[in-house]
């Protein structure tokens, strides 16, 4: 069975500090890997994945996250927390593309 | 123009009733998706169609049914609600291209008396 853990259900960062959400997922197989962001009221978008290739993703809004198979995680970072920022997080996980497993969530918070 | 759409956007309805929630996609995407939000619990799959004629259980499909009405529509009903299934419900498309990338509509927020 796929399974998605995020720790910490809720983060609080202040603005320009650096933002770090975890997420640790189980696979049998290498997986595709996703980070949503939900904004309040709104449906989940999506900011950045992971399928080959480059294990350094990319995202938007200045987001990325490094897959590390060794340790079966794929945290996202943010160099510098914007008031913007503060949204809910959800980290998934697929193994084949037909699936998506999802984690709990994680609250962002940025104190100005 | 909203490439997902969910109708309706919030609904009360009374336990042992039947509802309907709607999905529809301008994306021409051929895999539709249904998913409930529950707080502390993420999303969870209900049901999924790859597509007109292939419907699949999720995760949590007790309760639930489907219909694929068309490629673009995709129709997920409670034929007799009961209070647990109060929850913030997603319709998301993903084409077989790029089966990995989900597009989510905006939700419909459903509370069961």
């Amino acid at each position: 069975a796929q399974s998605v853990t995020q720790l910490g259900s809720h983060v609080s960062v202040s603005e320009g500090a650096l933002v770090l959400l975890r997420c640790n997922y189980s696979s049998s197989v290498p997986p595709y890997l996703f980070w949503y962001v939900q904004y309040p009221n709104q449906g989940l978008q999506l900011l950045l994945k992971y399928t080959t290739g480059a294990t350094l993703v990319k995202g938007i809004n200045g987001f990325e996250a490094e897959f590390k198979k060794s340790e079966t995680s794929f945290h996202l970072t943010k160099p510098s927390a914007h008031m913007s920022d503060a949204a809910e997080y959800f980290c998934a996980v697929s193994p084949t593309g037909n699936q998506f497993y999802f984690g709990t969530g994680t609250s962002l918070t940025v104190i100005p | 123009d909203a490439d997902v759409t969910q109708t309706p956007r919030n609904r009360i309805t009374k336990t042992g009733k039947r509802i309907m929630l709607e999905c529809s996609q301008t994306k021409g995407h051929d895999r539709m998706y249904w998913y409930r939000q529950d707080p502390g619990l993420g999303l969870r799959l209900i049901y999924y169609s790859f597509d007109v004629k292939d419907i699949n259980k999720g995760e949590i499909s007790d309760g639930y049914s489907v219909s694929r009405q068309a490629q673009a529509k995709f129709s997920l009903s409670l034929e007799s609600a009961i209070p647990n299934q109060t929850a913030l419900y997603f319709c998301a498309t993903s084409d077989y291209r790029e089966v990995e990338t989900q597009y989510f509509g905006p939700g419909t927020r459903l509370l069961v008396l």
